[in-house]
């Protein structure tokens, strides 16, 4: 079946340093990758998303670049800042060939805080 | 609506007792999605609905676990005879076709006690 791996947290980085979060998934066929955010007290929104192998997704300085042959979708961001504290998900949606739509199959999470 | 709407946000039951989580959707999204989060087993899937049927079940974790959705709109996930295992946030999420961006809710914390 399809399964995401992510690192485990907390990460714990200063203002301005260098952000990665390493991502790998199982999945059947081609599935699309995202990376799904979740502020202190507020839901899940969607931080950016790749459908297709070498696609990069980005979004407020972070960026993903899909990788197929290493089944990869690392996050990065060159310099975070304390209003990036936050919950990170990474996903992937087979598309509906298992029968459930767009369903998500979601890593553990990996929390961030990043301090001044 | 203006986004995922999900009653109520907190509730508090007394193991045994059954709960209806309520799901309110964007207007005209076809597709809605459950979710479970809980402490040590991460974002789990529940259900699946496209209109008022549900392809994908797979994700219930028991028979005291059931959704409807009426009217191509409103869910309601109802949990029978609650377990302290049941704890969790239950997060809906709906999108507009089948296989696009799906926007979540804020949850419905559940405590059983």
């Amino acid at each position: 079946g399809n399964s995401v791996t992510q690192m485990e947290g907390p990460v714990t980085l200063s203002e301005e340093a260098f952000l990665t979060i390493n991502c790998t998934y199982t999945a059947t066929g081609y599935p699309s990758l995202f990376w799904y955010v979740q502020y202190p007290g507020e839901g899940l929104q969607l931080l950016l998303k790749a459908t297709k192998a070498d696609d990069k997704g980005s979004n407020k300085g972070f960026e993903a670049t899909y990788r197929k042959e290493t089944t990869s979708f690392h996050l990065e961001k060159g310099s975070v800042q304390v209003s990036d504290s936050a919950v990170y998900f990474c996903a992937l949606s087979d598309r509906g060939l298992t029968g459930g739509g767009n369903k998500l199959t979601f890593g553990t999470g990996t929390q961030l805080k990043v301090e001044l | 609506g203006a986004g995922v709407s999900q009653s109520p946000s907190n509730k508090v039951t007394e193991k045994g007792k059954d709960v209806e989580l309520r799901c309110d959707p964007i207007s005209g999204h076809t597709a809605l999605y459950w979710y479970r989060q809980s402490l040590g087993q991460g974002l789990e899937f529940l259900i699946y609905f496209q209109g008022n049927s549900a392809p994908d079940k797979s994700g219930l974790p028991s028979d005291r676990f059931s959704a409807e959705r009426t009217g191509g709109s409103v869910s309601t996930l109802t949990i029978q005879r609650t377990q302290q295992e049941d704890s969790a946030v239950y997060l809906c999420a709906s999108s507009s076709q089948e296989n696009t961006e799906a926007f979540f809710g804020q949850g419905t914390r559940l405590t059983v006690v």
